[in-house]
């Protein structure tokens, strides 16, 4: 399953399938971009992050792909499972100093 | 290694009390942020602290006021509250200041209700 454009904020998938989250960023001069999730009631936990000199960087089950030409970011989760719902947000840092620009984020269902 | 904690997790205040919202992190991390979450809004910075002694506003910090008590806690305080800063608040740690900041962790977020 894959989410699509800025305002998609759901996304339903089967267990067991690939997802991809995607997000646009707003700022061509970002040069490091987060992926968190956030569980229901819980606050948003570090998933994977990227710098602008990289187009890819993965992690256990997770890969962050980001194109700088189109300034779009995607979050790959491969055989998603049922523990893996939640609202994922993408991060951007301008470079203007250290703070963190946000998306609205993306709720990820898995049917079992 | 608690990571950021804060308290407390649930709060119901009248219009114009006061409050306090306590943040701690025991990761030695130079940065603190608070911030705010709304439906459809994400999340929005109210105040944050590149290090210990400073304090900038961010986003939306107008109602709040900041207190970085010393390299561990940084706390939030609404002096007379409103229906409007109905919200959950969270705050996060980082562990460079300035413009090298890294990854922020977060809290477990304060759910404030104000009537």
């Amino acid at each position: 399953g894959e989410s699509v454009g800025l305002h998609l904020p759901t996304l339903s998938v089967q267990e067991g399938d690939n997802s991809i989250i995607n997000c646009a960023y707003s700022n061509s001069a970002s040069d490091y971009f987060i992926w968190y999730k956030q569980e229901s009631g819980k606050g948003p936990q570090f998933i994977i992050d990227i710098r602008s000199n990289m187009d890819k960087r993965q992690g256990q089950r997770v890969t962050v792909l980001l194109n700088k030409t189109v300034k779009h970011l995607s979050l790959q989760i491969a055989a998603t499972q049922p523990g893996d719902s939640a609202v994922y947000f993408c991060a951007e840092r301008r470079p203007s100093g250290s703070r963190l620009t946000f998306g609205e984020g993306t709720q990820l269902t898995v049917n079992p | 290694n608690a990571g950021v904690t804060q308290t407390p997790k649930f709060q119901v205040l009248k219009t114009g009390q006061s409050m306090t919202l306590q943040c701690a992190q025991d990761m030695n991390h130079n940065s603190m942020y608070w911030y705010r979450q709304d439906p459809g809004m994400g999340l929005r910075l109210i105040y944050y602290s590149a290090s210990e002694g400073t304090t900038d506003k961010g986003e939306v910090p107008n109602g709040y006021n900041v207190s970085r008590l010393n390299k561990r806690e940084f706390s939030l305080r609404l002096e007379s509250a409103a229906p409007s800063q109905t919200s959950v608040y969270f705050c996060a740690s980082s562990g460079h200041s300035g413009r090298a900041a890294d990854t922020q962790y977060f809290g477990p977020g304060t759910r404030l209700t104000v009537l």
